[in-house]
């Protein structure tokens, strides 16, 4: 079963403006991370966000959590085409354990127009 | 840098024949992992390796068996394959369990 569902499923919007991204899970977790997926490629790595923190950026992406409501936002500000790509939240799973399973949500597949 | 590296890019197999899917990773992590990708789907983890000299079940590893076989390698082993198992099979690494994972470029298995 997969820890994350993500919402929305696919987005597109025209260069320049913002993309948002959300991401719910179930159990409790000691970090969630935010992946990105090109088209025929593997996974990379975007930003790591602890169950502590409540904000954290790296550029133009903003990330939040909220370990209460189980739930984490990606924020893609001034996108532009090359943002072209599915993103994926994953967690840790129960929380317990630092073993690095994570469980993948479904993805947000974002197009970004020139 | 080579990163992760996986072998074969792409694999047709017939029902019922075996194969082994390649990983190596060339920044000394300790952890590394199996994932499977299905279309519209996240990735799910088929087994994974805290350690060099150990391997553990991930949420699907049924058919499939792994080898770590040193601390750059990690194979994934179908015996016996099936329909089912047609996906994309990415391997990643990282430093320990609580780092950020780095992905090979996936295998694109199809099974007839």
């Amino acid at each position: 079963s997969q820890q994350g569902e993500e919402d929305p499923q696919a987005l597109s919007i025209q260069e320049g403006e913002n993309a948002t991204m959300n991401c719910s899970y179930k159990t409790s977790i000691n970090n969630l991370q935010w992946y990105r997926q090109n088209s025929g490629r593997g996974l990379v790595h975007l930003i790591l966000i602890r169950s502590n923190e409540r904000e954290k950026h790296s550029g133009r992406l903003r990330v939040t959590l909220d370990t209460s409501k189980k739930s984490s936002s990606l924020l893609i500000t001034a996108s532009r085409a090359a943002d072209t790509a599915s993103y994926f939240c994953a967690t840790d799973g129960d929380g317990s354990s630092n073993t690095g399973k994570l469980i993948f949500g479904q993805g947000t597949t974002l197009q970004v127009k020139p | 840098n080579a990163g992760v590296t996986q072998t074969p890019k792409f694999q047709v197999l017939k029902t019922g024949q075996s194969m082994t899917l390649q990983c190596a990773q060339d920044m000394n992590h300790n952890s590394m992992y199996w994932y499977r990708q299905d279309p519209g789907m996240g990735l799910r983890l088929i087994y994974y390796s805290a350690s060099e000299g150990t391997t553990d079940k991930g949420e699907v590893p049924n058919g499939y068996n792994v080898s770590r076989l040193n601390k750059r390698e990690f194979s994934l082993r179908l015996e016996s394959a099936a329909p089912s198992q047609t996906s994309v099979y990415f391997c990643a690494s990282s430093l320990t369990g609580i780092h950020p994972q780095h992905f090979g470029d996936g295998t694109r298995l199809s099974i007839l």
